[in-house]
């Protein structure tokens, strides 16, 4: 079975430059999450959507942040313009419904110089 | 602020020993935890949990112990094995899980053979 499927794996970019981080739930999973890993911060919630419909964006740290979830089978999170804080690992998870075991994609490796 | 806290950043153990992983929380609201492991350049994989109605649950070597009164939870890892190394992340959520996992920063623990 595969699991939740995020791209690219690793992204280098400058400063400035449009981010775009893709992610397949596990199909079949109702809902979505975009989680943020920092050293200082851990993991953080950024956006989750239910049924394709975001339930809550607060997370989202500012308006160069947007998520969005075009059908059950794909989302995207997109940062525009980049800022060299923004560089993370970028996960991705999805769950049969809110509640039951979260499954986390292997992450996106975000540095921007 | 932190929701979720697990104050020692990492941990050493020696092989065969007993590794307990700490965890604190604030929100009285939270009534199920989970913990869940992290290696290198992979995403979180489930690895326990508890609901508030309990305030004990073992799975094999892993044990997480649940105090509400203290708002505290632990995980303890017996015997602690090299492969145990990775990153243990603590979570919680509210509404006996329908509610998006709020995550710890981590604990890194390693074994030592």
């Amino acid at each position: 079975d595969a699991g939740v499927i995020q791209s690219p794996r690793h992204e280098v970019t400058e400063m400035g430059q449009e981010v775009t981080l893709r992610c397949k739930p596990i199909s079949g999973h109702n809902s979505l999450f975009w989680y943020r890993q920092t050293m200082m911060r851990g993991l953080e919630l950024l956006i989750y959507f239910n049924n394709n419909v975001p339930i809550d964006d607060s997370g989202m740290p500012e308006d160069r942040f947007s998520a969005k979830m075009p059908n059950a089978s794909f989302s995207t999170l997109k940062i525009q313009p980049s800022e060299p804080r923004d560089s993370a690992v970028y996960f991705c998870a999805s769950r049969l419904h809110l509640a039951g075991e979260l499954f986390f994609g292997e992450g996106s490796r975000l540095t921007v110089l | 602020d932190q929701q979720v806290k697990q104050n020692s950043p990492s941990l050493s153990v020696q092989e065969g020993r007993i590794s307990i992983l700490n965890c604190d929380y604030t929100n009285s609201m939270f009534d199920y935890f989970l913990w869940y492991k992290k290696y290198p350049a992979e995403g979180p994989t489930f690895l326990i949990s508890i609901s508030s109605i309990k305030d004990k649950n073992e799975d094999g070597r892993f044990t997480v112990f649940l105090n509400k009164s203290a708002k505290h939870l632990s995980l303890h890892i017996v015997p602690s094995q090299p492969g145990d190394s990775a990153v243990y992340f603590c979570a919680a959520s509210q509404n006996s899980g329908n509610t998006p996992l709020v995550f710890g920063k981590g604990t890194r623990l390693s074994v030592i053979a």
